[in-house]
């Protein structure tokens, strides 16, 4: 168990929906970072924020955004599904700004199948 | 841009076999290197990692890495497999400035064979 928690573990919904992922990071850890893992791209990094700001953008669509909340909490918002949106969304959280000796920790994932 | 490439999308082994897991990477500047591994249904766990010290990097569950700079190389090897190794393991590299995020390679499935 890495310490960081995703809801919901799996998540069914309809192309043209939106759909929140949730992350809780490790306790301390002031970094969220947010993946996306398919079949065909692999696993991509979409975006990472640092004690609530946004420190690095990956290829993230302009459909997704993120944020993180006071508590460090955060959360991926993916608007106007499509049907490659179906995908294994993976939050990491790590101590200090996502230097690369700072370790990521990632959570369980949350399963994403748009139908 | 940095990027990593692993060699075979899937790699079976016999039990008590060694495991040769090849990752190569480019890169403009010196690159810190890390190995992941990824367990069905779970999320990936930091094997071991490269930041410039040692070129031969011991991690957890006996791996081992060496950086090679001649052959822009990072593999990853275990003399001796075990069941319970059986996994996806991903190769990343970021660049030593702390800046750019982990770019990941596109994983190498492991299968261990009794």
């Amino acid at each position: 168990d890495s310490g960081v928690t995703q809801t919901p573990k799996h998540l069914i919904t309809a192309t043209g929906q939106r759909v929140t992922l949730r992350c809780s990071p490790r306790s301390g850890d002031l970094s969220v970072y947010w993946y996306q893992q398919s079949l065909d791209q692999g696993l991509q990094f979409l975006i990472q924020y640092y004690n609530g700001e946004e420190r690095a953008k990956g290829n993230i669509l302009e459909r997704f955004s993120a944020q993180q909340f006071p508590d460090l909490h955060s959360e991926l918002n993916l608007s106007s599904l499509e049907l490659g949106d179906s995908a294994l969304y993976f939050c990491a959280s790590s101590l200090v700004d996502g230097r690369a000796l700072d370790t990521q920790y990632f959570g369980p994932g949350t399963r994403l199948t748009v139908l | 841009a940095q990027s990593v490439t692993q060699l075979g999308s899937h790699v079976s082994v016999s039990e008590g076999a060694l495991v040769l897991l090849r990752c190569n990477y480019s890169s403009s500047v010196p690159p810190y290197l890390f190995w992941y591994v990824q367990y069905p249904n779970q999320g990936l766990q930091l094997l071991l990692k490269y930041t410039s010290a040692a070129t031969l990097v011991k991690g957890i569950n006996g791996f081992e890495a060496e950086f090679k700079k001649s052959e822009t190389s990072f593999h990853l090897t275990k003399p001796s497999a075990h069941m319970s190794d059986a996994a996806e393991y991903f190769c990343a590299v970021s660049d030593n400035s702390g800046n750019t995020p982990l770019v990941f390679g596109k994983g190498t499935r492991l299968s261990v064979i009794a």
